[in-house]
């Protein structure tokens, strides 16, 4: 089966300017996440989204990320105005059913550079 | 914040060696998972063992969790060269078991040396 989709691959941009990623999920899997991965860390949750619902956002930046997955399938994450410390890679990852599958499959991730 | 926190940071091995990882946490989990990180094929999951189980195995993998001590280990036998990677805990809490909201730790770097 195909994986996680994620574009694009690298994006170098200045501070205060605007990036979007975008995410395709596994077929069917109805979670979608979106991971912050900043150098010689673990990655973060950012937002978990269950079909189009948002489940959890607690640690999305609301100032400058925002997210959406219109007809719960694919997914954008946008920065505006990008951070010099927003520098990371983003991953997305989707799951089946989380409340029983708890496996996530992860995408390749976009990394981001802010200068 | 990070729930897990990892022993070592880093691990340097010669091939056919046993690689052991250490991940401690803080709170009630519902289950803690192993994932493997590299630049070929990014981050994968390896291995899930749930809160009411002490070990688990696939393949060359063998996973041990004390919920008495709040730990985990990681051991991979035999190691190879492909084993090379950063390898991370991430646990499911108590209350997070409808979301299965992963928590990362800081991950171990293994270096297999051939």
């Amino acid at each position: 089966e195909a994986g996680v989709a994620q574009s694009p691959r690298y994006k170098i941009i200045e501070k205060r300017q605007s990036v979007a990623f975008w995410c395709n999920p596994i077929s069917g899997h109805a979670t979608l996440y979106w991971y912050q991965q900043i150098l010689g860390q673990g990655p973060k949750l950012l937002i978990q989204f269950q079909n189009n619902g948002v489940v959890d956002d607690s640690q999305l930046p609301k100032d400058r990320f925002s997210a959406e997955r219109l007809k719960g399938v694919d997914s954008t994450l946008k920065i505006q105005p990008a951070k010099l410390e927003d520098s990371a890679v983003y991953l997305c990852a989707s799951s089946l059913d989380p409340s029983v599958y708890y496996e996530q499959y992860f995408g390749p991730g976009t990394r981001l550079t802010v200068t | 914040s990070q729930q897990g926190e990892e022993d070592p940071q880093a691990l340097s091995i010669q091939e056919g060696e046993n690689a052991t990882m250490n991940c401690s946490y803080k709170t009630s989990i519902n289950n803690l998972q192993w994932y493997r990180q590299n630049s070929g094929r990014g981050l994968v999951h390896l291995i899930l063992i749930r809160s009411n189980e002490r070990e688990k195995h696939s393949g060359r993998l063998r996973v041990t969790l004390d919920t008495s001590k709040k730990s985990s280990s990681l051991l991979i036998t035999a190691s190879r060269a492909a084993d090379t990677a950063s390898y991370f805990c991430a646990t499911v809490l108590t209350g997070s078991s409808n979301t299965g909201k992963l928590i990362f730790g800081q991950g171990t770097t293994l270096q297999v040396k051939p």
